[in-house]
């Protein structure tokens, strides 16, 4: 079945660290589409990248899509207590259905 | 503007019983999705409405069944609870095609015993 991978599971990082979370499908995506979910919370819309070699940039994140349409990551430079969660990419094949990465939970060290 | 309301928030069931989890939305969304989340499996998508009247099989679909009542509700029912079935199920939807976010409910945790 069409699957997407997702690594790190888990990410400690001192605060003031970058942080890096990576996506992975064996075939191609029509586009992807990342999510944070803070604790006890539901996930919550961040990004959608669509064009092949794509790079977006929200204040201190920086989303990249490659240019085979196969990976993307999510790069938050700085830490900060407030990017506490869970960050899941969820990959569409061409449907109406997304299918959603295991998800890498970040953990901040004050 | 509630966005996505789910209930209940939490629920326990003994193995067998039966109960209907309720999702709606007021955004006027043409999609709603049904997900599970268990620890370390990220999200699974249960079954799917692309619009009023019509529904499909996600990933996980066995031991379940919706309902898209109208355009605005969605509901997933569990005819005989398993401890498998332990979980956070998640109601979302969309405005639907390829190129729209999902909108998430809070969520209910239910815990079969």
């Amino acid at each position: 079945g069409q699957q997407v991978m997702q690594i790190p599971q888990y990410q400690h990082v001192q605060e003031g660290e970058d942080f890096t979370t990576y996506c992975n499908s064996s075939t191609t995506l029509s586009n992807i589409q990342w999510y944070k979910q803070r604790p006890g919370g539901h996930p919550v819309f961040l990004i959608q990248l669509v064009k092949s070699g794509e790079v977006k940039k929200q204040k201190r994140l920086t989303f990249q899509f490659g240019e085979a349409k196969k990976n993307s990551s999510l790069h938050i430079t700085a830490t900060q207590t407030t990017d506490v969660g869970t960050y899941f990419c969820a990959g569409n094949f061409g449907n109406e259905k997304l299918t959603f990465g295991t998800g890498t939970r970040l953990t901040i060290i004050p | 503007n509630a966005g996505v309301t789910q209930t209940p928030k939490f629920q326990v069931l003994k193995t067998g019983q039966s109960m209907t989890l309720q999702c709606a939305q007021d955004m006027n969304h043409n999609s709603m999705y049904w997900y599970r989340q268990d620890p370390g499996m990220g999200l699974r998508l249960i079954y799917y409405s692309a619009s009023e009247g019509t529904t499909d099989k996600g990933e996980v679909p066995n031991g379940y069944n919706v309902s898209r009542l109208n355009k605005r509700e969605f509901s997933l029912r569990l005819e005989s609870a398993a401890p498998s079935q332990t979980s956070v199920y998640f109601c979302a939807s969309s405005s639907g095609g390829l190129l729209y976010e999902q909108y998430f409910g809070p969520g209910t945790r239910l815990t079969v015993t």
